[in-house]
């Protein structure tokens, strides 16, 4: 999602359906990605990560998929549950010694 | 393993005032960070260190200095600060430099009146 001002995009999603979050990424020669959750009042926490080399990495309950031809990312959360409901950072590695770059976030909010 | 810790966690300043954040990791990180992030808005990248020893600017270091301590301490300190310097102050640590991994501790909320 895109940020608009001040205001994160926010995705609503019914408890027990699949939640997409998606994440555009900035830099064609990006080769390493990392999908964040930060709860209200925390500290982001590593979710999943994926290198360029792959299209799709599996982890529980969570998927990752990249499009490297779009520069597109996604965040695929199965069976969403209310503890799921945090902003969503996507962070991507540009070449060269420098530290990750993040988006600016996706807030999900699960409707019990 | 405490991860990343922060002090304070909360703090209220007036404009002029000076304070110094305290960060400290226990994961034999090499590389540590300061990041600030303003309400919907993302993070933003005040300044890093890839090693102890060494400390580099990142996309917001105006009105901020760092100090690497030592391998497990990194303090960030605002000289004067102004209330556009309210926000949450995340520190962050990593295996290397280079996009590696972060690891992120709980957040300073900060207040400048």
């Amino acid at each position: 999602g895109e940020s608009v001002g001040l205001h994160l995009p926010t995705l609503s999603v019914q408890e027990g359906d699949n939640s997409i979050i998606n994440c555009a990424y900035s830099n064609s020669a990006s080769d390493y990605f990392i999908w964040y959750k930060q709860e209200s009042g925390k500290g982001p926490q590593f979710i999943i990560d994926i290198r360029s080399n792959m299209d799709k990495r599996q982890g529980q309950r969570v998927t990752v998929l990249l499009n490297k031809t779009v520069k597109h990312l996604s965040l695929q959360i199965a069976a969403t549950q209310p503890g799921d409901s945090a902003v969503y950072f996507c962070a991507e590695r540009f070449p060269g010694n420098t530290p990750l770059v993040f988006g600016k976030g996706t807030r999900l909010s699960v409707i019990a | 393993n405490a991860g990343v810790t922060q002090t304070p966690k909360f703090q209220v300043l007036k404009t002029g005032q000076s304070m110094t954040l305290q960060c400290a990791q226990d994961m034999n990180h090499n590389s540590m960070y300061w990041y600030r992030q303003d309400p919907g808005m993302g993070l933003r990248l005040i300044y890093y260190s890839a090693s102890e020893g060494t400390t580099d600017k990142g996309e917001v270091p105006n009105g901020y200095n760092v100090s690497r301590l030592n391998k497990r301490e990194f303090s960030l300190r605002l000289e004067s600060a102004a209330p556009s310097q309210t926000s949450v102050y995340f520190c962050a640590s990593s295996e290397a430099s280079g996009g590696a991994t972060q690891y992120f501790g709980p957040g300073t909320r900060l207040t400048v009146l």
